[in-house]
């Protein structure tokens, strides 16, 4: 059972382009998660989505970012007009079904953004 | 003021010591806690998931929660090289799914 999937896994950037990081949750898991990590700093939550519907953005940016996960295919996560300080580690969790019991999130191995 | 605080460390002890992670949190609506290890350049790992307050045992590990306190910790016994890694608490509000707030991670080392 393949785990949480994220590519790419290093991603460089100059100032001004866009990123886009993807993610592919664990078989069966239906919500996603993306975290952003700074060096030397805890996880920073940033949106929840489940199949096409955010359901949480308050942690997200106002502008340039945006996430969505379609009916098919991974989830994104899109980063326009990079800057310098979104220079940061991108994780990316997923979870099963609500079901009443524990709804551990489990996370990939993050994709590691650089901006020049 | 954080609503999680972790010492961020370094701590170093040698092999085979116990040791003691701990977290303090502001929030009383915080009712799922959580630790996860973290080795360098890869993705949070889950080592314990907890509810309320108690104690909870895995192995060599000990998750305890004092809500009284707003206090976690996370013991290992009997510690090992390959338990050097970040450690970071984590915690929610429901079991439902949401958001998890982590601390800052605490960096432990252990020596040969």
């Amino acid at each position: 059972n393949a785990g949480v999937m994220q590519n790419p896994r290093h991603l460089v950037r100059r100032r001004g382009q866009e990123a886009r990081l993807r993610c592919s949750p664990m078989k069966g898991h239906s919500h996603v998660y993306w975290y952003r990590q700074l060096p030397e700093e805890g996880l920073k939550f940033m949106v929840y989505l489940q199949k096409e519907n955010i359901i949480d953005e308050s942690g997200m940016p106002k502008e340039r970012f945006s996430a969505e996960f379609p009916k098919e295919g991974p989830s994104i996560l899109r980063i326009q007009q990079v800057v310098r300080g979104d220079s940061a580690a991108y994780f990316c969790a997923s979870s099963p079904p609500t079901s009443g019991s524990t709804d551990t999130q489990y996370f990939g191995p993050g994709t590691r953004l650089t901006v020049l | 003021q954080k609503e999680v605080e972790q010492d961020p460390g370094p701590l170093s002890v040698p092999e085979g010591a116990i040791v003691s992670l701990n977290c303090t949190y502001s929030n009383s609506a915080f009712q799922y806690f959580m630790w996860y290890r973290q080795y360098s350049r890869k993705g949070p790992e889950l080592l314990m998931y907890t509810y309320s307050s108690g104690n909870k045992e895995d192995g060599r590990f000990t998750a305890q929660v004092d809500k009284s306190s707003k206090y976690i910790s996370l013991f290992i016994r009997d510690s090992q090289p390959s338990d050097s890694a970040t450690y970071l608490c984590a915690m929610k509000k429901g079991s439902s799914a949401s958001k998890i707030i982590f601390g800052s991670g605490t960096r432990l080392s252990i020596r040969p």
